[in-house]
């Protein structure tokens, strides 16, 4: 079992959809949690950082955390065509730490 | 600056040939990454340096591999025998500060595609 799973999609949606990305952790210890964008054939983007259980809106995006479930949700509002790409979650043991567990990434297709 | 450069972007060889990756992260950042990226599959890190200083490597990073950070700037990464299982995104991300650390934003590159054929 991966540290980190994320569906692979693709997910496909019409344009202004409410978009809702997912990641599930095993490990108990992760505490600081991110999302990345890829675009094809780019590196990956950071979006949001959070590190806490609950809600953290930036924009259209909000990112979720649920500690007690393992759980973490990057929600997107009015989706755009632009918004097509993959979104890896990402994270981390501790605050000092160097090293990035990434899930597999979700690929997102918002069509017009 | 506008970004951490990588070189070549793209890279076919025949297997068992050697092939070096430039990385050139933005100019203040302490802090240099390797991560491998396959298709379908998220960036899986490799190593990372603190100025010239290789301070952690992955079980993945095997002995045919190589990564320096002369003088803490530019780093490269080489991979010596290729092998198909090779074929890869290879990432250079840098930072100012810890991955963990809030406001200490990772900047990946574009990443250089190797094929090995």
């Amino acid at each position: 079992q991966k540290e980190v799973e994320q569906d692979p999609g693709p997910l496909s949606v019409p344009e202004g959809a409410i978009v809702s990305l997912n990641c599930t952790y095993s490990n108990s210890a992760f505490q600081y949690f991110m999302w990345y964008r890829q675009y094809s054939r780019k590196g990956p983007e950071l979006l949001m950082y959070t590190y806490s259980s609950g809600n953290k809106e930036d924009g259209r995006f909000t990112a979720q955390v649920d500690k007690s479930s393992k759980y973490i949700s990057l929600f997107i509002r009015d989706s755009q065509p632009s918004d097509s790409a993959t979104y890896l979650c990402a994270m981390t043991l501790s605050y000092n730490t160097d090293k990035l567990i990434f899930g597999t990434g979700t690929r997102l297709q918002v069509f017009p | 600056d506008t970004g951490v450069s990588q070189n070549p972007r793209h890279k076919i060889t025949k297997r068992g040939q050697n092939v070096t990756f430039r990385c050139d992260p933005i100019s203040e950042h302490n802090r240099l990454y390797w991560y491998r990226q396959t298709l379908g599959q998220g960036p899986e890190f490799l190593t990372y340096f603190q100025n010239e200083a290789q301070l952690e490597k992955s079980r993945l990073l095997s002995d045919r591999f190589s990564a320096e950070r002369p003088k803490g700037s530019f780093s490269t990464l080489e991979i010596q025998r290729t092998e198909q299982g090779d074929s890869a995104m290879y990432l250079c991300a840098s930072s100012l500060g810890p991955a963990g650390a809030s406001g200490n934003t990772i900047y990946f590159g574009e990443g250089s595609w190797l094929t090995v054929v």
